[in-house]
């Protein structure tokens, strides 16, 4: 049975970096074709995918927020961390970490998400 | 970059209906075009991969057609669980992107 789990901070002052870690069970990242990624939903609004992480530790970034955005992995931990910097209230977001493979180049399995708030 | 158009963005309906939603893509793309189902409060939930495949567990009456620019998900007898919001995702060999999402209400 897959599941993750998002955790970090529900609350960030403008200009700082937030970490958020996805601690999964199920699954193995050193698994070939296996990937994790991040993904965010602002309150009322459409997903927007992040990153993802693959087994062989190939990176992927959304180009727009490349310069802001982190992804690395702990395989013996079973953890993916995303870090975000220079963080603005229009990053207030639920993030979701998902797992997803290249079979089908989808995100099959989600955590709850962890709601995160941008302010002074 | 490959922008994602869903139609229509809200669609009243009644149980036992039939509904389809499209999604349009910028550009052609390939089949690595997925469907979820997000109900408020919950993360998303993956229906069709593949533009066609349905996931495992899934019911039935949820379908997927399509090619090129063009896809369609289809519910062929809508039920009250149905109720929720659509999201198309495609992957185009880097990264990911979703369309803005197609919310069914109850009529």
């Amino acid at each position: 049975q897959i599941t993750l789990k998002e955790s970090g901070p529900t609350l960030v002052k403008p200009t700082q970096t937030l970490t958020l870690t996805c601690s999964f069970s199920g699954f193995s990242l050193s698994t070939s074709g296996v990937g994790v990624g991040w993904i965010r939903q602002p309150p009322g609004k459409a997903l927007e995918w992040l990153a993802l992480i693959y087994w062989n530790n190939d990176k992927r970034y959304r180009p727009s927020l490349k310069n802001r955005l982190t992804i690395i992995k702990d395989t013996a931990k079973n953890q993916v961390v995303l870090t975000m910097t220079n963080m603005d209230p229009l990053d207030t977001a639920t993030y979701y970490c998902a797992h997803g493979s290249t079979v089908h180049y989808a995100f099959d399995f989600w955590g709850p998400g962890t709601m995160v708030s941008v302010s002074s | 970059d490959i922008q994602l158009t869903q139609s229509p963005s809200t669609l009243s309906a009644s149980v036992g209906d039939r509904v389809t939603i499209t999604c349009r893509a910028s550009e052609t793309i390939s089949s690595w075009l997925a469907w979820s189902q997000q109900k408020p409060g919950k993360p998303p939930k993956l229906l069709i991969s593949d533009a066609s495949t349905l996931e495992s567990g899934v019911p039935s009456r949820f379908s997927g057609s399509g090619f090129g620019k063009e896809f369609t998900l289809t519910i062929s007898s809508l039920q009250p669980d149905d109720f929720a919001t659509y999201y198309c995702q495609q992957f185009d060999g880097y990264g990911w992107t979703f369309g803005q999402g197609t919310k069914v209400e109850i009529k």
